[in-house]
């Protein structure tokens, strides 16, 4: 399979705690995105990495890339009820042909405490 | 701007029958990505649209179909129901027609066969 694995695929932590999770891939990537879903609704995007980037920041979350190991992780600081969610990574290969053809992890999901 | 939307959101078919599902991109946006969503496979590839040109196709049999129309709008195609194709359908619509981009995902449509 093309999908790459989530860890771990469940936390649950109290408010105020950060929460980190970690994605590996197989392929070679253009860019790595994360996307956040609500109870089985429609994904949301955080953020976009591409693949000559290490690092990036979006508000609460930051975003690492380790080519070559072949993963990321999204870290979500002082973290809030309103973050339970399931958390996606999904991959832009190089060979999609630059269609935004997306490969989706397993996804983590995430239960923040009050 | 209306986000993407899905019709319907919900549906119950029965095996052996087809359904079509329908999805609006945001306005402006010619790229229309199709992806199902169920509980063992996660989130698979369907389809690629730009410009009412399929781009990229996942690995799906025949049965699943799509096409988009000149205003971006696009239909995908079920045909011969199977149990398996009991799933959440999700849409998703970009800017840009290549590069790194960001995909907005509607709300889904939850396709149930009986």
């Amino acid at each position: 399979s093309q999908q790459g694995e989530e860890d771990p695929q469940a936390l649950s932590i109290q408010e105020g705690e950060n929460a980190t999770m970690n994605c590996s891939y197989k392929t070679s990537i253009n860019n790595l995105q994360w996307y956040r879903q609500n109870s089985g609704r429609g994904l949301v995007h955080l953020i976009l990495i591409r693949s000559n980037e290490r690092e990036k920041h979006s508000g609460r979350l930051r975003v690492t890339l380790d080519t070559s190991k072949k993963s990321s992780s999204l870290l979500i600081t002082a973290s809030r009820a309103a973050d339970t969610a399931s958390y996606f990574c999904a991959t832009d290969y190089s060979g999609s042909g630059n269609t935004g053809k997306l490969i989706f992890g397993q996804g983590t999901t995430l239960q923040v405490k009050p | 701007k209306a986000g993407v939307t899905q019709t319907p959101r919900y549906l119950i078919k029965t095996r052996g029958q087809q359904v079509t599902l329908s999805c609006s991109p945001i306005s402006g946006h010619r790229s229309v990505s199709w992806y199902q969503q169920t509980p063992g496979q996660g989130l698979q590839f369907l389809f690629e649209y730009f410009s009412e040109t399929q781009r990229n196709k996942g690995n799906f049999p025949g049965r699943f179909s799509g096409r988009q129309f000149s205003n971006s709008r696009s239909e995908m195609n079920v045909s011969t129901l199977e149990l398996g194709d009991s799933a959440l359908y999700l849409c998703a619509s970009s800017l840009k027609g290549q590069g790194p981009r960001e995909q907005y995902f509607g709300p889904g449509t939850r396709l149930t066969v009986t």
